[in-house]
């Protein structure tokens, strides 16, 4: 069965601090994708990559990062976490995009930054 | 530039009744179209989506939606919802070779007995 695992489901912090959020997809697939989730606004892309080491800025990069050092791994990383970066986030895998790939979520992580 | 618009925010309904989520996107080049749902506390799976082909596309648990290219939508449907169907709702268009998706606002489903 697939799965897309999320390290936290829950993530309490204070302004200024560094915060990891890690994402594991066991389905070998080559894209990944962080989104963060606010009412109203859907799903908003913050980074996706389509091979290790490759990353791509989504619609709302500003004030996060990336890493991917291994293919079934993505990280997200806030530098330095305000408030305005509490917020459901959400990491998901694909295979292809030539076809319009499926994508696969994780369970998301609920962050609340004080 | 792609992006989707879902019509209605909240959609309350009884149990047994049909119901009809809406969906229209705009793009300038040929699509995919996805609709994903979110029961409480989960990430997204998906429904069901289109590729091409028939225009009408049937999903998991009984949805279904059809593709109206002449009206750019992409409505889902099911003719009678139960209580495990309330969930929120999204509807979603990709490009062909593009890696984004564009993700509709979302629609929250409220079935209630």
């Amino acid at each position: 069965d697939v799965k897309v695992t999320q390290s936290s489901r829950y993530l309490v912090k204070r302004t200024g601090e560094k915060v990891f959020l890690e994402c594991v997809q066991d389905m070998d697939h080559e894209n990944m994708f962080w989104y963060r989730q606010d009412p109203g606004l859907g799903l908003r892309l913050i980074y996706f990559s389509y091979d290790v080491k490759m990353k791509e800025k989504g619609d709302i990069p500003e004030g996060y990062s990336v890493s991917r050092e291994k293919k079934e791994r993505f990280s997200l990383i806030l530098e330095s976490a305000s408030t305005n970066q509490t917020s459901m986030y959400l990491c998901a895998s694909s295979g292809s995009m030539q076809r319009g790939g499926t994508q696969y979520f994780g369970p998301g992580t609920r962050l609340l930054v004080l | 530039a792609q992006s989707v618009t879902q019509l209605d925010s909240q959609v309350p309904v009884f149990e047994e009744a049909p119901v009809e989520l809406r969906c229209n996107y705009s793009s300038s080049v040929s699509v995919y179209l996805f609709w994903y749902v979110q029961y409480p506390n989960q990430g997204l799976q998906l429904l069901l989506k289109y590729l091409s082909g028939s225009t009408l596309v049937k999903g998991i648990n009984g949805f279904e939606a059809e593709f109206n290219k002449s009206q750019t939508s992409f409505h889902l449907r099911k003719p009678s919802v139960h209580i495990s169907d309330t969930a929120e709702y999204f509807c979603a268009v990709g490009g062909p070779g593009g890696f984004k998706t564009i993700f509709g606002a979302g629609t929250r489903l409220f079935v209630k007995a």
